[in-house]
């Protein structure tokens, strides 16, 4: 069965920095595209990156320079190094597991969540 | 940032027959790629609805059906039941963009 389990979410203040960490159970990191996708309080999903599963990573505009995704074979775990963090990242975040070679969000984990206080 | 466009909300009666649009642009639908649907029931983590246009995951009942022409796509539910009552994505990819994109998302409310 596939599983997803984020963790490290809490509260940080703006400029700071926060690394989120997706454990994946029942299928294998690196053989899939991976992606963490987030929602605001109240708002719409945004997707912000994902990393392929022969390396190659893409971020949206509104991360760009500022997150880092990457995944750990080991751990079989994807994460999200996040900083110079503002208000306007303040949302639910979400992993995701892109079946290689297609694009969509097959599964998806419970969320874990980013407070940014100003 | 939302690329695809979306009612904000629909509703219909137990049993009735509704549909959401979702309208992209020559960059992602209207570039050939594949419309995908999501439900997000109230305080859970969304779950793929309909992938690849019009294809229901295992375990997904038939009265969801999505379709896909040009630039547009619908989701229909016919035979509307209180269980459906949640907010609804569709999502694709965008080549100027060089990511994935959601829709503004649909409210489903049942009467």
């Amino acid at each position: 069965e596939v599983q997803l389990v984020e963790s490290g979410g809490g509260l940080v203040q703006s400029g700071g920095s926060l690394r989120l960490s997706c454990a994946a159970s029942g299928f294998t990191v690196s053989d899939n595209y991976m992606s963490w996708v987030r929602q605001a309080p109240g708002k719409g999903l945004e997707w912000i990156s994902v990393i392929y599963s022969g390396g190659s990573t893409y971020y949206a505009d509104s991360v760009k320079g500022r997150f880092t995704i990457s995944r750990d074979y080991s751990k079989n775990t994807l994460y999200l190094q996040m900083n110079s963090l503002r208000a306007e990242d303040t949302a639910i975040y979400y992993c995701a597991r892109v079946p290689r070679g297609f694009e969509y969000f097959q599964h998806w984990g419970q969320g874990t969540l980013v407070t940014v206080s100003s | 940032q939302s690329v695809l466009t979306q009612p904000p909300s629909v509703s219909g009666a137990p049993g009735q027959r509704v549909t959401i649009s979702c309208t992209g642009s020559s960059s992602n639908t209207g570039a050939g790629y594949d419309v995908h649907w999501y439900q997000q029931l109230p305080g859970t983590a969304p779950k793929l609805l309909i992938y690849g246009n019009a294809n229901r995951p295992s375990g997904v009942p038939d009265r969801f059906s999505g379709s896909k022409s040009g630039t547009s796509a619908s989701l229909a539910i016919i035979g509307l039941q209180a269980e459906d009552e949640a907010d609804y994505y569709c999502q694709s990819y965008d080549s100027s963009l060089s990511g994935y994109v959601f829709g503004t998302g649909t409210k489903v409310t049942v009467l």
